[in-house]
């Protein structure tokens, strides 16, 4: 069964710092895809980064950046210079191969303190 | 970039009543949609999978009959919640395809009393 499990309840950081949050899944597809959205308080679903299961390269969007693992079937979101405005839930998702379905984490809080 | 809206953004509602969430893609078209479920506090719950011109796909659990998808045109799909109950109080939040992406809507509060 295809599973997407993030551990982190909540995290601190503060402001310039950078910060992991950690997802792990679980698969038996060859091909699969893994996104980190971010979902501030107004509730909206603000895409982040994705990574293909066949990309060799970590991918990189501005200051995220996915730390993909895939022999430890880890996909860890790595936040650098961390801002106010970055304080939301974070979703961790997965992409079921040969559907378009999205299976969902059960998010991690990170909070910025100045 | 692509865009998505909902509507309405928050409902309250008698139990009882039925309501429409409505779920549009503005500068595309989107053959496939879909329809979460987020409780306080907790991740999203994919309820169906929305397909122009066809018949919803639902998941495991969710009620076909009480939760009625109509995808009638490429950029609108709705979602209707036949006779809410309180326990139907919820965010609903829809998503559209295009390419690889899902591109999410802002969510529908719904309030049942």
């Amino acid at each position: 069964a295809q599973k997407i499990t993030q551990t982190q309840p909540g995290m601190f950081v503060q402001e310039k710092e950078a910060v992991t949050l950690d997802c792990t899944y679980d698969t038996s597809d060859q091909s699969y895809g893994l996104f980190w959205y971010k979902q501030p308080s107004s509730g909206e679903m603000i895409f982040l980064i994705y990574q293909g299961s066949y990309d060799e390269q970590n991918a990189t969007e501005g200051r995220y950046s996915l730390n993909f693992q895939k022999a430890r079937k880890s996909a860890n979101l790595v936040i650098s210079a961390s801002q106010l405005g970055d304080s939301a839930m974070y979703f961790c998702a997965m992409r079921v191969s040969d559907t378009d379905k999205l299976i969902f984490g059960t998010g991690t809080r990170l909070q910025v303190f100045p | 970039g692509a865009v998505v809206s909902q509507h309405p953004s928050w409902v309250i509602c008698k139990s009882g009543t039925s309501v429409k969430i409505e779920c549009r893609s503005l500068d595309f078209q989107a053959t496939t949609m879909f329809w979460y479920r987020q409780f306080p506090k907790q991740s999203l719950m994919l309820m169906a999978t929305s397909n122009e011109g066809s018949k919803a796909t639902y998941e495991q659990g969710v009620e076909k009959d009480k939760f009625l998808i109509n995808h009638a045109s490429l950029t609108l799909s709705t979602l209707t919640v036949t006779s809410a109950h309180p326990e139907d109080s919820s965010f609903y939040i829809c998503s559209a395809k295009r390419g690889n992406e899902q591109f999410f809507g802002p969510g529908t509060r719904l309030t049942v009393l």
